[in-house]
Order: C-alpha cells, then structure tokens, then sequence
C-alpha cells in the first residue's frame, strides 16, 4: 500500500540541526511532490515548504526561510527535511506528505510524524 | 499570504446532530481546498479535496462545498469516532496555509 514512513524521535540542543527522513513506498516517488508540516505541540498546522523528487526543485515558506532544506534520495525513495538553528519554539511534530494533485488540497498519505524536542 | 478563517474553534455536539465547520479565504481561492482530521497523537486524515469531492474510503455523512471565498465541512449525522480536530488548507498559491481548526466534542 502507498506509505510514508518517518524517522524516530529526536532531542536536540538549542542551535543544533535535525535531519527528518520520510521513506515512501507503494508507488512512484519520483511522480509526487512531497510537502512538510510543523505542528507545535497543542497547536494547528503550519507548512513548511515542498520539494519535487523528480527534479530536487523545493520552495519554502518564509517562516523558515534560511533555515530549512529539504532534500531527497531517489535510489531509496526517502525525503528529507534538515532545520538548522532550533530554539525551543521548533519543539514540534513533524509531518512528511505526499501531495497528490496540485491545486486541489489533496495530500495523502501522510507519514506518522517525527516528534522533535528542543532543550537544553 | 492567503488566511484561512475556520469557525467555530471548538464545539460541542451529540451523537447524531448535524455539525457544520467553515472556512473563509481571505481572497478567491477558486475551489483550491481540502478538508483534514485529525484525532490526538495521529497524523491528519484527507477528508475533502477540491472542496467538495469526496476522499475513497471516507463515510458519505462528511460532505464539503463552497468556491471563491466561503467554504463548509457538514457532518450530517456526527458518531463517536468523529470526535476530532478538523482542518481547511488552501492549495491556491504559495505560501500554503491553514485554518486554525475546529475541536469538535462531546456534549
């Protein structure tokens, strides 16, 4: 079946970097952007930026802006998201999505979420 | 940056009653919009995408319609295991951005 599977939990110290992987399987990788997602503890949604698989091409938010690099394997099928500089306010889950069709809100499947901790 | 208006921020309701979430855009959207839930400690679930079609395998008492501006999630006969925080996200332009979502409890 179509999947993404996310990597483990994660404590950081302020200023420090975290890598997030995000491996799919059960379909083309290379055919689906891949979209990330904060969401802070107790708090809503926020979008992060995407990447094309197929070509590395990313676009970003500007609330990460300098901050986040998204980037992808294609001989294992895995994305990554990398946040430089945490601060405590990064403490978060956060999520990988396949974005099905552009323009149309359709992003499924979704991994199960990365809880990263930032603490000193 | 598009905002999305989502309201109520929480309700309370009972099994069986019609429950009604919107959205607003706070420019035209066209129907660039999908509906999410999501329930504790899990990832969010695609309910709704293009505003009003229909996930595969969702129940049909969850319904989206609305263009342009104005949007609404129906539940027309809410069950226990609809008892969620529930999401709009616009997919019209960059930067992507979502409601600030509705509780939906027990009463």
């Amino acid at each position: 079946q179509v999947q993404l599977v996310q990597s483990g939990a994660e404590v950081k110290k302020p200023g420090a970097s975290v890598k997030v992987s995000c491996k799919a399987s059960g379909y083309t990788f290379t055919n689906y952007h891949i979209s990330w997602v904060r969401q802070a503890t107790g708090q809503g949604l926020e979008w992060m930026g995407w990447m094309d698989p197929k070509t590395g091409n990313t676009g970003y938010s500007q609330n990460f802006q300098g901050r986040v690099t998204m980037t992808r394997d294609t001989s294992i099928n895995t994305a990554y998201m990398e946040l430089s500089s945490l601060r405590s306010e990064d403490t978060a889950v956060f999520y990988c999505a396949r974005r099905t069709a552009i323009g149309t809100g359709w992003f499924d499947p979704w991994g199960q979420g990365t809880l990263v901790t930032v603490s000193s | 940056a598009i905002q999305m208006t989502q309201s109520p921020s929480s309700l309370s309701a009972s099994v069986g009653d019609r429950v009604t979430i919107t959205c607003r855009a706070s420019q035209d959207i066209r129907n660039d919009l999908g509906w999410y839930q999501q329930k504790p400690g899990k990832a969010p679930k695609l309910l709704i995408y293009s505003a009003s079609s229909l996930q595969s395998g969702v129940p049909s008492r969850f319904s989206g319609s609305g263009s342009a501006t104005d949007f609404t999630l129906t539940i027309s006969s809410l069950q226990p295991e609809d008892f969620a925080t529930y999401y709009c996200l616009q997919d019209y332009n960059y930067p992507l951005t979502f409601g600030q979502g509705t509780k939906v409890e027990i009463k």
